[in-house]
Parts: structure tokens; C-alpha cells; sequence
């Protein structure tokens, strides 16, 4: 089935420093990945859709000079926090899809962002 | 918002019996998906059931989708203690491929 991972698993950082977190896709070509946010005990929200080579589509409330996506190949988008806070801390999960998979969305393990 | 409405919000039941959890939606949806989340991990595809299509299994899982009430269900029969997650219904945004999830019913299975 189809793979995807995300590295860190787990990051811990100081509050005004840059994370920098990366969904790869391990066999097969995401044409787009969506990145989600999680906070304790409560549903996934999804922050932002990117395609491989155009800007990502952010939601609304969602700060896009905060939240910098990248999604520069069709195997890999990276989420870089900004300029964290406390409040930034949470569960991070990007997923992927493809046209091939008619588009159903495949998971990562998700990364916990803790910012001290 | 499209978001699901899923209860109860949490279940706690024994080992081999069977968990209910039900979903409500608010627009028109193309499918249905369930997943499966286990503490502090990613998720777990389990099911995606069409709008035309009125139950589905797999293995202990069934779901049903009644689409005039806009709800479905999943059941889990003969739960077993590795079932203990959090389960979230999703559906996509009309003419969208960006899922939107359900808040979630934490299941808890005693051993």
C-alpha cells in the first residue's frame, strides 16, 4: 500500500525559532498533500492543500507567513513553523494523494511539535 | 460547515462485545471514509463507503450510510482490547479532494 512518512516524529524547540517538518510520499508520486493540525483530544483540521509546483491553498484563519509550505516535488512538501510560540504546539499530520490512487488520502504518523 | 457531528464522543465498553459509533453530516457528500486513530499516532484508512451505496464491510467492521438522513454508522463487532482508538468519520468537500473529519469517538475496550 502506499507509504508516506514525516520526519521529525517528535520536536521540541524553543518559542521564537523556525521548525522545519517534511511529508514524503515513499512509493508513489503525490500530486497534492494537505497538511492537518491536531490538538489534544480533538478532530484533525486541515490547514493548507499544496500541489507539486504551485503555491499551497491555505484555510481560512490559517497564517500563510506563518505556516510556509513547500511542495517542490511530487514525493515531498515541507511544513516550516515560523517564528514558534507556545500556542503552535501540537500534532501535526500531512497526508498525500494521487490521481493513480483516485485520490484517496494516505496518512503520516504525524509529528508532535512541543514549543518551550 | 460540512464538518461531521460524530456520538457518543466517547464508549467504553467490554471486550467482545459490539461498539456503535455514528456520524452526521450536513451537505450533500460524494463518500464517506472511517479511520482509525491510535493515541498520538497518524491514521488509519478502514472504510469508504459510496453515496449509493447503503452498508459495506470488512472484516468486524460494517458500515452503513443513509444518505436522506445524512448519517452513517460504523459498527465494530466482537471488540477486542486492540480496538481501543479514536474513530473519525471524514468526507470530502464537494467537488473537493480536501477531507473534512468528524470530531471523533474515543473508544475504549476493557480487557
Amino acid at each position: 500500500g502506499a507509504v508516506v512518512s514525516q520526519h521529525p516524529s517528535r520536536v521540541i524547540c524553543k518559542s521564537g525559532t523556525s521548525v522545519k517538518i517534511e511529508c514524503r510520499s515513499l512509493d508513489f508520486q503525490a500530486t497534492t498533500m494537505f497538511w492537518y493540525r491536531q490538538f489534544p483530544k480533538q478532530s484533525l483540521m486541515l490547514m493548507a492543500t499544496s500541489n507539486e509546483g504551485s503555491k499551497a491553498t491555505y484555510e481560512q484563519g490559517v497564517e500563510k507567513d506563518k505556516f510556509l509550505i513547500n511542495h517542490a516535488s511530487l514525493t515531498l512538501s515541507t511544513l516550516t513553523v515560523t517564528s514558534a510560540h507556545p500556542e503552535d504546539s501540537s500534532f501535526y499530520i500531512c497526508s498525500a494523494s494521487s490521481i493513480q490512487g483516485l485520490y484517496e488520502q494516505y496518512f503520516g504518523p504525524g509529528t508532535r511539535l512541543t514549543v518551550t | 460547515s460540512q464538518q461531521g457531528e460524530e456520538d457518543p464522543q466517547a464508549l467504553s465498553i467490554q471486550e467482545g462485545e459490539n461498539a456503535t459509533m455514528n456520524c452526521s453530516y450536513k451537505t450533500s457528500i460524494n463518500n464517506l471514509q472511517w479511520y482509525r486513530q491510535n493515541s498520538g499516532r497518524g491514521l488509519v484508512h478502514l472504510i469508504l463507503i459510496r453515496s449509493n451505496e447503503r452498508e459495506k464491510h470488512s472484516g468486524r467492521l460494517r458500515v452503513t450510510l443513509d444518505t436522506s438522513k445524512k448519517s452513517s454508522s460504523l459498527l465494530i463487532t466482537a471488540s477486542r482490547a486492540a480496538d481501543t482508538a479514536s474513530y473519525f468519520c471524514a468526507m470530502p468537500i464537494q467537488g473537493a479532494q480536501k477531507l473534512v473529519f468528524g470530531q471523533g469517538t474515543r473508544l475504549t475496550i476493557n480487557p
